[in-house]
């Protein structure tokens, strides 16, 4: 099993429509928890950190839920210039300091 | 901004060949990461370091070496290529905090490798 798994998609949505992504992570010392954005052809960029307490970003929108292993990203309102590959990123403490794993991520392309 | 660079974006080397993937960050970050990307597989850490001269294995260091004489530049080594080191290869560096911002990883454009 994967540490983590993420929805390969695509997921194909028109414009203005609402789209969530879902992330689990299998090691529950996973500290910190992180959104990146792929586009096509292109290196990845960090879209936004996820914290416990849910945190907001214009009409992006990350849920972290520790219990179940569970990270989401919501974007609202969608633009065609969010069609693009979105990689869930986990850190966990590793002797040494901290392992970074990625996602294989989720695509997404948003029509007119 | 930080800007990672990467010395070639697209290279076309035979089975046998020895490649040079060199990495150099602007930023003054410790830690620095070599990727490859495989469509279905994501990110696959191939060797990091966390300071000069210093190098950690990471989940598929097979066939690889890296070198990290200066702070800025971390080269990845192919000793002897192969088919199916044909792939996308990524450089990243990040602060070494033990806050969420060291941890954020800055990429390089990728260098697309191709072994025939």
């Amino acid at each position: 099993r994967k540490e983590v798994e993420q929805d390969p998609g695509p997921f194909n949505v028109p414009e203005g429509a609402t789209v969530a992504f879902n992330c689990t992570y299998s090691n529950s010392a996973s500290q910190s928890f992180f959104w990146y954005r792929q586009d096509c052809r292109k290196e990845p960029k960090l879209l936004m950190s996820v914290y416990s307490s849910g945190n907001e970003d214009g009409r992006f929108t990350a849920q972290l839920n520790r219990a179940s292993q569970y990270i989401s990203l919501l974007i609202r309102d969608s633009k065609l210039s969010d069609s693009a590959t979105y990689l869930c990123v986990v850190n966990k403490v590793n002797t040494g300091g901290f392992k970074t794993i990625f996602g294989a991520g989720t695509r997404l392309f948003v029509k007119a | 901004d930080v800007k990672v660079t990467q010395s070639s974006r697209y290279l076309v080397k035979r089975t046998g060949e020895k490649v040079f993937l060199e990495c150099v960050q602007d930023m003054d970050h410790e830690n620095m990461f070599w990727y490859r990307q495989d469509p279905g597989l994501g990110l696959r850490l191939i060797y990091f370091s966390y300071d000069v001269k210093m190098k950690e294995k990471g989940d598929i260091p097979e066939g690889y070496s890296v070198s990290r004489e200066k702070k800025e530049r971390f080269s990845l080594i192919l000793e002897s290529a192969s088919t199916n080191q044909t792939s996308m290869y990524l450089c990243a560096s990040s602060q070494q905090t033990g806050g969420r911002a060291g941890h954020t990883q800055y990429f390089g454009p990728g260098t697309r490798l191709t072994v025939l």
